[in-house]
């Protein structure tokens, strides 16, 4: 089973700052990882897949890099609104598995 | 629009049984394979099962395995989770998630709460 790390698990940040989120895989997943954002209460929204590329309607201050086992998820200038929890998910062995990260909480500094 | 809604969810005691349902519009939903993930309370989340379009590829978690069912019925744009000898642990709120040709969800319904408690 691949394990997805995800560190730091909690990133205080101020707003107008960058943001760098990392993401390890357990063994290569080669571009086959997303990126989701997940607000309390709500459910995950699908930021960034295939390791780069953005979803539809994702702010270009959203950019995702990487491949292989070592990812990052960067927000250029922090809004209110990006104040979450991150998840990656590899799905380079799907079917049958999909992992998530443990998850990256980015609050307020 | 696409648009994916839970239901089903609530209190059951373990041992118990519970069937989710998710209805989907804004798509050609039996051009799709769907997922359903959960997210126990506080917890990150969690990949319980897999469906294709037609049904004939059917994956789960070894977590779940043995004790749920996933099925869908095209014709009514329906996914369903059958939920049999639940546990505390599978307390969760059970999502489920589109499956696009390049990322395996990338629309999430808002998810329906399972507590599995005496």
């Amino acid at each position: 089973e691949i394990v997805m790390t995800q560190s730091p698990a909690t990133l205080s940040v101020s707003p107008g700052e960058r943001a760098t989120l990392s993401c390890r895989a357990s063994q290569s997943v080669s571009s086959n990882l997303a990126w989701y954002q997940q607000k309390p209460g709500q459910a995950p929204r699908l930021l960034i897949y295939g390791a780069s590329t953005r979803a539809t309607g994702i702010p270009a201050r959203f950019s995702g890099s990487g491949s292989g086992t070592e990812f990052t998820l960067t927000i250029s200038s922090l809004q209110s609104e990006d104040f979450a929890v991150y998840y990656c998910q590899q799905y380079n062995n799907w079917p049958p598995r999909l992992t998530f990260g443990g998850g990256t909480k980015v609050e307020i500094k | 629009e696409v648009q994916l809604v839970e239901s089903g969810g609530g209190l059951v005691k373990p041992g118990g049984s519970l069937r989710l349902s998710c209805a989907a519009s804004g798509f050609t939903f039996s051009s799709y394979s769907m997922n359903w993930v959960r997210q126990a309370p506080g917890k990150g989340l969690e990949w319980v099962s897999s469906i294709s379009s037609s049904s004939s590829y059917i994956y789960y978690a070894d977590s779940v395995k043995g004790r749920f069912t996933i099925s869908r019925d095209n014709a009514k744009n329906s996914l369903y989770l059958q939920m049999n000898s639940l546990r505390a642990e599978d307390t969760a709120v059970y999502y489920c998630a589109r499956v696009a040709p390049v990322v395996t969800a990338d629309y999430w319904g808002q998810g329906t709460l399972v507590t599995v408690s005496s």
